[in-house]
């Protein structure tokens, strides 16, 4: 089966610009889930879906982050502004029961 | 809130050697525990899925442990080798939604 599908794999914006990232999730995973890692620290949920309503996001800074996730299916990250502590690798995951898997994520880097 | 910590943060080792990394958290309500392995630049690769229930999981040259009572989970590696260099990263799911709750990773380098 086809693996978690991100892109870009790499962005650098400068400061106060905006970015978006967009994740494909595994076929039939109705929950997807986008974490922030960065460098040095392990990933941070910042907002889970299931199928296409948010059933976390406590930990998405909403002032400058949203995320969608149309018809249950792709979902986008979108960042604006953009802040130099935002610089970090953005993974998305989807599953369905136990099984979990990661994208292989994007890399932001806000100059 | 669950925390998670992992000791050490790095560690190096030379080639054959036998290592434990070491995983603790402190909400013991946890539906499982998951060992990734994530090399740089790149996504995690699950190596072992713990369920709250089980003790421990073997793959090859990897086992891992969990004491739910007490917090604590071990990756144990057998006869190191230089392919295992990456981070280690220990995560505890929850009970409700299966959200990931990570450590910071124990680096390993292994040396030829």
């Amino acid at each position: 089966e086809a693996g978690v599908a991100q892109s870009p794999r790499y962005k650098i914006i400068e400061k106060r610009q905006s970015v978006a990232f967009w994740c494909n999730p595994i076929s039939g995973h109705a929950t997807l889930y986008w974490y922030q890692q960065i460098l040095g620290q392990g990933p941070k949920l910042l907002i889970q879906f299931q199928n296409n309503g948010v059933v976390d996001d406590s930990q998405l800074p909403k002032d400058r982050f949203s995320a969608e996730r149309l018809k249950g299916v792709d979902s986008t990250l979108k960042i604006q502004p953009a802040k130099l502590e935002d610089s970090a690798v953005y993974l998305c995951a989807s599953s369905y029961r136990a099984g979990y898997t990661f994208g292989s994520g994007t890399r932001l880097t806000v100059v | 809130k669950q925390e998670v910590t992992q000791i050490p943060a790095a560690l190096s080792v030379p080639e054959g050697e036998n290592l434990v990394l070491n995983c603790s958290f402190t909400d013991s309500a946890i539906y499982n525990l998951q060992w990734f392995r994530q090399d740089p630049g790149k996504g995690l690769t699950s190596l072992l899925l713990i369920q709250s229930s089980q003790r421990e999981q073997t793959s090859g040259r990897l086992n891992a442990s969990l004491d739910k009572s007490s917090g604590r989970s071990t990756l144990y590696i057998a006869a190191s080798q230089p392919g295992d260099s990456a981070t280690y990263l220990c995560a505890v799911t929850d009970t409700n939604f299966n959200k990931f709750y990570f450590g910071s990773g124990t680096k390993l380098n292994v040396k030829p």
